[in-house]
């Protein structure tokens, strides 16, 4: 069974930065893992931060930016600010399945 | 801007039936890959379904190719999943997803729509 791992909560000051991850029980995350990242607020629908890895939506803060840690894809948010309090998923592409991480609910305090 | 306005959503019974609607506007329909994602409290996000640009092609997650059937009418610019046979485990907020359409086998989920509720009772 395919399983993402991702941290269930992380807590951020405001204008820090802090940095989730995304696991695959099946191996190290590459690439041809093709990560998404996307945000969610209470009561509303996913939005779609990062798609490719590290490739930005036009919509998307240059706060925002994925990449490649270690065995792990990663979305690193610089310069938090407040609205920025949300839960974080990650998605990974398995040749025609697609599996979601639980997300990360991110505070800021 | 792109929308995506899903319908059909509701209380239903185990072993009963519900067919969802997504009305799309704003883009070339027939340019994107067309989903379906859900969620769920205990489940949180999964993958339903996908369909190609000229509905010729369709990925399902293996556990519910048997009950659900992704469909799409290019004509009216809509999107369906008619759902069977189903369970207290299907109940979750249905989303109708757009892909960003970017090379590569995967599918990048770029718009989303607000999600309509199936509640499946026993």
């Amino acid at each position: 069974q395919t399983v993402v791992t991702q941290e269930p909560s992380l807590t951020v000051s405001p204008g820090g930065t802090v940095t989730l991850t995304c696991a695959s029980n099946t191996g190290p995350v590459t690439s041809d893992y093709y990560p998404n990242w996307f945000q969610q607020k209470p009561g509303q629908p996913p939005t779609s931060l990062i798609f490719g890895t590290s490739n930005r939506h036009s919509w998307t803060p240059a706060r925002f930016s994925g990449s490649l840690l270690g065995d792990k894809a990663a979305l690193t948010l610089s310069r938090v600010q407040p609205e920025d309090e949300a839960d974080y998923f990650c998605l990974l592409y398995y040749g025609r399945r697609h599996v979601f991480g639980p997300g990360t609910k991110v505070t800021v305090l | 801007q792109v929308q995506l306005v899903e319908s059909g959503g509701g209380s239903v019974r185990s072993g009963g039936s519900l067919r969802l609607s997504c009305a799309a506007s704003a883009f070339t329909f027939t340019d994107y890959y067309l989903g379906w994602i859900r969620q769920s409290p205990e489940k949180g996000l999964e993958w339903v379904a996908y369909i190609s640009k000229t509905g010729s092609r369709f990925y399902y997650e293996d556990s519910l190719k048997d009950r659900f059937t992704i469909s799409r009418d290019n004509s009216k610019n809509s999107l369906y999943l008619q759902m069977n046979s189903l369970r207290v485990e299907d109940t979750a907020v249905y989303y109708c997803v757009r892909d960003a359409d970017v090379a590569g086998p995967q599918f990048d989920p770029d718009y989303w729509g607000q999600g309509t509720l199936v509640i499946v009772s026993s």
